[in-house]
C-alpha cells in the first residue's frame, strides 16, 4: 500500500525558515515524480513544485521561486520542501504527492506563518 | 500558469446525474490525456477519482466517469448520492516546466 506522510510543518514567523519532510512507503520511491501541492485555508489546491526520479530536474510554480528548495534522498526514500523567506500567504496545508500528476497523496502539514 | 476553470458549484437531487467541466487552453487539457480528478470532503486530504481523463482508480464506484473533448475536460457523477457531496478538483499537466495546473473547484451540493 502506498503511504505518503508529510511532517515538518507548524507556526513560524514571516520571513522565517521551515523544512518540511515526507516519508514513502509501498512502493519503488526512486522510481517516480514527486510533487508538493498546497491549500491555504478555504482556497484551492495549488501545485508548488515537482522533482525528477533521480532528482536531476526541479520545477516551481513562479510565487515560490528562490525562496523554496525542493530535494529528495532515494536512499531513505524520503521528500523535503525547504521553505526560506515565508510569507503570510505561504499558510496553508502542504501536501506530498506521488506521480507528475498526483496520484497518491498524503494527509498533509499544517504551515502558519504569523507574527 | 493559470488555473483551469470549474463552475464554483453544481448541484442536483438524490439519483439524478451531474457533469462538472473543467476548461483548459492547448497547452494543457487540450494537448495532454493527463487530466485527473479529485474528491475533498472538509478536512481530508484529496481524493483520486479519475487519471488519464476517464480511468478509474480500484475501488472508485463506476458511477463516476470522465471524459475529454478539445480543451475541455469534465466528470460525471451518475445517480447522486448524499456523500457525494463535496469539492472536486480537476488536474492536467502542461508540459510548461513540466508542471501541473489544477481547476479552481467546484462545490457539489446533493439538494
Amino acid at each position: 500500500e502506498v503511504q505518503l506522510v508529510e511532517s515538518g510543518g507548524g507556526l513560524v514567523q514571516p520571513g522565517g525558515s521551515l523544512r518540511l519532510s515526507c516519508a514513502a512507503s509501498g512502493f519503488t520511491f526512486s522510481r517516480y515524480w514527486m510533487n508538493w501541492v498546497r491549500q491555504a485555508p478555504g482556497k484551492g489546491l495549488e501545485w508548488v513544485a515537482n522533482i525528477k526520479e533521480d532528482g536531476s530536474a526541479k520545477y516551481y510554480v513562479d510565487s515560490v521561486k528562490g525562496r523554496f528548495t525542493i530535494s529528495r534522498d532515494n536512499a531513505k526514500n524520503s521528500l523535503y520542501l525547504q521553505m526560506n523567506s515565508l510569507r503570510a500567504e505561504d499558510t496553508a496545508v502542504y501536501y506530498c504527492a506521488r506521480d507528475v500528476v498526483p496520484l497518491f497523496w498524503g494527509q498533509g502539514t499544517l504551515v502558519t506563518v504569523s507574527s | 500558469q493559470s488555473a483551469l476553470t470549474q463552475p464554483a458549484s453544481v448541484s442536483g437531487s438524490p439519483g439524478q446525474s451531474i457533469t462538472i467541466s473543467c476548461t483548459g487552453t492547448s497547452s494543457d487539457v487540450g494537448s495532454y490525456n493527463l487530466v485527473s480528478w479529485y474528491q475533498q470532503h472538509p478536512g481530508k486530504a484529496p481524493k483520486l477519482m479519475i487519471y488519464e481523463v476517464s480511468k478509474r482508480p480500484s475501488g472508485v464506484s463506476n458511477r463516476f466517469s470522465g471524459s475529454k473533448s478539445g480543451n475541455t475536460a469534465s466528470l460525471t457523477i451518475s445517480g447522486l448520492q448524499a456523500e457525494d457531496e463535496a469539492e472536486y478538483y480537476c488536474c492536467s499537466y502542461t508540459g510548461s516546466s513540466i508542471s501541473v495546473v489544477f481547476g479552481g473547484g467546484t462545490k457539489v451540493t446533493v439538494l
